[in-house]
């Protein structure tokens, strides 16, 4: 157990809805990456934010957003999906804001477009 | 630009047997490196990292890489399998761009035999 949590496990809707993971991160832990794991593309970096504030943008699509609030949990949006938004969504934490510190990945969110 | 590659989408290997994941990196920068395992169903796992310092990284579970820089290359070893090191395995370069954002591998299934 890494001590992130993500909510839901699974999530399947229809395209063209929006649909919200969220993320809590270790207990101390400042920041908060966002990743998203399909077949085609592989494990690619979304976002990270630090203490509340965006520091670090991946290959984040404009339909998705992200927010980290004052308790530190996050939250990534998903809007207006499509059939190739399916994938795992992994959440990561750290205690520093560089990549090279150790982060703790969550069990992910499975969505699942139709 | 910064990639990485992975030799091999599936590894088999017999118990007891050792361990070899190769890794190849490209990177205008001195890299970071690192090494992550996924078991089903779960997030990823960090093995090990390189930063700075000693070549020979030692990780988690008896794994240990070596940054070799002539070669490009941070190969994954382990002197003798374990059932339990039956996984996914991912390597991530991270440096360029100055923002660090890490670039994963396609990942290599490690396949341990009785």
């Amino acid at each position: 157990d890494s001590g992130v949590t993500q909510t839901p496990k699974h999530l399947i809707t229809a395209t063209g809805q929006r649909v919200t993971l969220r993320c809590s991160p270790r207990s101390g832990d400042l920041s908060v990456y966002w990743y998203q794991q399909s077949l085609d593309q592989g494990l690619q970096f979304l976002i990270q934010y630090y203490n509340g504030e965006e520091r670090a943008k991946g290959n984040i699509l404009e339909r998705f957003s992200a927010q980290q609030f004052p308790d530190l949990h996050s939250e990534l949006n998903l809007s207006s999906l499509e059939l190739g938004d399916s994938a795992l969504y992994f959440c990561a934490s750290s205690g520093g804001r560089t990549f090279t510190d150790t982060q703790y990945f969550g069990p992910g969110t499975r969505l699942t477009v139709l | 630009a910064q990639s990485v590659t992975q030799l091999g989408s599936h590894v088999s290997v017999s118990e007891g047997a050792l361990v070899l994941l190769r890794c190849n990196y490209s990177s205008s920068v001195p890299p970071y490196l690192f090494w992550y395992v996924q078991y089903p169903n779960q997030g990823l796992q960090l093995l090990l990292k390189y930063t700075t310092g000693a070549t020979l990284v030692k990780g988690i579970n008896g794994f240990e890489a070596e940054f070799k820089k002539s070669e490009t290359s941070f190969h994954l070893t382990k002197p003798s399998a374990h059932m339990s090191d039956a996984a996914e395995y991912f390597c991530a370069v991270s440096g360029s761009g100055g923002s660090y954002i890490p670039t994963f591998g396609r990942g290599t299934s490690l396949i341990v035999h009785p």
